[in-house]
């Protein structure tokens, strides 16, 4: 089974504080995927990357940056939090087959910002 | 890019009843996948169906796509109360370079009373 995983499961931080979401999965996918989940507006792309260094601008990405210096693993930072950036973020990985790309979620990581 | 819309947002049913969640999308599809999250938990996919199909069944779910009204639907039979969760539908566009990048619809809340 494809397991991802994220690095908390809650996390508190405070404005202006650097915050490191961190992700892992094992089955050697290619792609690797970071979303943030607010009620009512479902999941929102923030970055995504299909190689090791490689990385593409989601939907929101303003705020937040990424690293993927290795293939299993999927960092999104945020450089100086904002209580704005108070949300469930969900990674996920699929591979690169352009007919399926079904994506595998870790558990979410539920980050608020005091 | 802009999300697809899912209806009703939330659905309250007994037990043994059947459940119909439908989505609608707007730009032309790969394939359009749907989704279960359980509360506060990350997602799990649950079928998948191609442009070039019109339903698919897995186990107790049916999905249906219409290309020509861009809209697709799933349908839980005879639901249990462990079928209790968000439902997503996600849609891989067609063509591009977009890296297994899914657009997800905004949920629909299901409830199941024993």
């Amino acid at each position: 089974d494809v397991k991802v995983t994220q690095s908390s499961r809650y996390l508190v931080k405070r404005t202006g504080e650097k915050v490191f979401l961190e992700c892992v999965q094992d089955m050697d996918h290619e792609n690797m995927f970071w979303y943030r989940q607010d009620p009512g507006l479902g999941l929102r792309l923030i970055y995504f990357s299909y190689d090791v260094k490689m990385k593409e601008k989601g939907d929101i990405p303003e705020g937040y940056s990424v690293s993927r210096e290795k293939k299993e693993r999927f960092s999104l930072i945020l450089e100086s939090a904002s209580t704005n950036q108070t949300s469930m973020y969900l990674c996920a990985s699929s591979l690169v087959l352009a007919d399926y790309n079904e994506q595998f979620f870790g558990p979410g990581t539920r980050l608020t910002v005091l | 890019s802009q999300q697809g819309e899912e209806d009703p947002q939330a659905l309250s049913i007994q037990e043994g009843e059947n459940a119909t969640m439908n989505c609608s999308y707007k730009t032309s599809i790969n394939n359009l996948q749907w989704y279960r999250q359980n509360s506060g938990r990350g997602l799990v996919h649950l079928i998948l169906i191609r442009s070039n199909e019109r339903e698919k069944h897995s186990g107790r779910l049916r999905v249906t796509l219409d290309t020509s009204k861009k809209s697709s639907s799933l349908l839980i039979t005879a639901s249990r109360a462990a079928d209790t969760a968000s439902y997503f539908c996600a849609q891989k566009d067609y063509g591009g370079t977009s890296y297994g990048k899914l657009t997800f619809g905004q949920g629909t809340i299901l409830t199941v009373h024993p």
